[in-house]
């Protein structure tokens, strides 16, 4: 089986743009994670979606935003982008329980 | 609140073994190992759930302390491979694991 896979895996953008990470999960997971992963932070819960409905939300803005397609590929999107938001973004997919399988992830650098 | 980990980083020589740590502050419903490699993906190692019992992968094991909302993971005759920062994700009710907290991360370096 193909693992998680994201696109791009390097980003670089200017504080105010907006961006779009993309995850494609395993076939046949329909649980679709987003991490934020920073070295003073260390790994933090975004959201997930399954079943192309949001079941969980971290602590983040309302400026971190994402959704869920048909064939459970998902995308974050970040708006407004502060220099803070500097971070690689890791999605990780599952059956919904147990173990999650994780992607290279994507790493975003504000400027 | 996330997980505490200790230590936060261990040196080892290869054949040596080590312990480490996660405590929650809250009840726990579950804990999860991952192990990430430098520049790539966290993997997965382990689940331990509530009431489990101690769980092994090679000469990695793990343990959950329920009284005390502890995990330890050991690893015993350390290889060169298991250089990396373990990462300990806890789960407060079933149904979450997709949502896991996790620990700030111990970084371990195996050496010959």
């Amino acid at each position: 089986k193909a693992g998680v896979t994201q696109t791009p895996r390097y980003l670089i953008k200017t504080r105010g743009q907006q961006v779009t990470l993309s995850c494609s999960p395993i076939s046949g997971h329909r649980s679709v994670s987003w991490y934020q992963q920073t070295p003073g932070q260390g790994l933090q819960f975004l959201f997930e979606y399954f079943s192309e409905t949001q079941r969980n939300k971290g602590n983040f803005p309302g400026r971190f935003s994402g959704r869920q397609f048909s064939n459970s590929r998902s995308e974050m999107n970040v708006s407004t982008l502060e220099l803070g938001d500097s971070a690689l973004y890791l999605c990780a997919s599952g059956l919904g329980e147990g173990k999650q399988f994780f992607g290279p992830g994507t790493r975003l650098t504000v400027l | 609140q996330q997980p505490v980990q200790s230590p936060q980083a261990v040196i080892l020589r290869e054949g040596e073994d080590a312990v480490i740590n996660c405590s929650s502050s809250k009840a726990l419903y579950s804990v999860h190992w991952y192990r990430q490699k430098h520049g790539e993906a966290p993997v997965f190692l382990m689940i331990l759930l509530k009431g489990g019992e101690q769980k092994g992968h090679e000469k990695i094991s793990a343990s959950f302390n329920e009284k005390k909302q502890q995990s330890s993971l050991y690893l015993t005759a350390s290889q060169l491979s298991y250089s990396g920062t373990y990462f300990c994700g806890t789960e407060i009710s079933s149904g979450t694991a997709s949502k896991l907290t996790f620990g700030t991360g111990t970084r371990l370096q195996v050496t010959l």
